[in-house]
C-alpha cells in the first residue's frame, strides 16, 4: 500500500534555528512531492514542488530535497522564525496514478 | 487574482438533508479535486476531475457525487449527509499536461467546515 509519514508529529524550536523536517513514502514510483504549508484554520499553501527527476529545489529560506531511492524528502528551513509557526504537509503523486497520498503533517512552533 | 473559491465556508446540517459544496477555479486548471482533513487522518482525496466530464474516485468516495459540467466548477454533493462526513472540506486544483504528465502545483481552496447533527 503507497503510504506517506512524516515523523515528528510536532517540534519546538528556539528562533533562528535551522531545522529539518522529513517525509517518508512507501514506494519510490513517484511522479512528483509538494510541500505545503498550513495555518490554523486556514487552507493550504503550496510551498515547493520536486518533479521525480529533480534532487532539490529552493525558495527563499527553504530548500526541499528528494531521495527516491529512500524513499525520503526533507525540507529544510533556515534561520528559522515565530511566523514559520505552521503545519507543514507533504504530498505525493505515485506513477500509474493521478490521486494524492498526504502525510498527516508536523506541527512547528518556532519560539521567539 | 487567481484562486479557488468554496461556498460555503461554514455549514451546519442535519442528516439526511441534502447539500452541495461549491468549487470555483479562475486558472482555466483542467485537474480538480475534493479532500478531507480529518484530525490524526490527514488530508485524504474523495474524487478528482482530470477535465470536463471526467471523474474518478479518491480514497475516501463513499457517500459523496461529483459532477464536472464546466471547466471552472467543481461541485461536491452529498445527497444524505450523516455524521460521520462532518469535517474539512477543501477543493483544489492544478494544470494538467495531459496523459502521464503532470508536474504542476495544486492549489487548495480556503475550506468548507462541515457538521452534521
Amino acid at each position: 500500500k503507497q503510504e506517506v509519514t512524516q515523523i515528528p508529529a510536532a517540534l519546538s524550536v528556539p528562533e533562528g534555528e535551522n531545522l529539518v523536517l522529513n517525509c517518508s513514502f512507501t514506494d519510490s514510483a513517484i511522479y512528483n512531492l509538494q510541500w505545503f504549508r498550513q495555518d490554523p484554520g486556514k487552507g493550504l499553501t503550496s510551498l515547493l514542488l520536486i518533479q521525480s527527476s529533480q534532487r532539490e529545489q529552493t525558495s527563499g529560506r527553504l530548500n526541499a530535497s528528494l531521495d527516491k531511492s529512500s524513499g525520503r524528502s526533507t525540507l529544510y528551513i533556515a534561520a528559522s522564525q515565530p511566523g514559520d509557526s505552521a503545519t507543514y504537509l507533504c504530498a505525493v503523486r505515485f506513477q500509474g496514478t493521478y490521486k494524492y497520498i498526504f502525510g498527516t503533517g508536523t506541527r512547528l512552533k518556532v519560539l521567539a | 487574482e487567481a484562486q479557488v473559491t468554496q461556498n460555503p465556508r461554514y455549514l451546519i446540517t442535519v442528516t439526511g438533508k441534502k447539500l452541495t459544496v461549491t468549487c470555483s477555479q479562475n486558472m482555466n486548471h483542467e485537474y480538480m479535486s475534493w479532500y478531507r482533513q480529518d484530525p490524526g487522518l490527514g488530508l485524504r482525496q474523495i474524487y478528482y476531475s482530470m477535465n470536463v466530464e471526467v471523474t474518478d474516485k479518491g480514497d475516501v468516495p463513499e457517500g459523496y457525487k461529483v459532477s464536472r459540467k464546466e471547466k471552472r466548477n467543481f461541485p461536491l454533493i452529498l445527497e444524505s449527509p450523516s455524521p460521520n462526513q462532518t469535517s474539512l472540506y477543501f477543493c483544489a486544483s492544478r494544470k494538467s499536461s495531459g496523459q502521464g504528465q503532470g508536474y504542476y502545483e495544486q492549489y487548495f481552496g480556503p475550506g468548507t467546515r462541515l457538521t452534521v447533527t
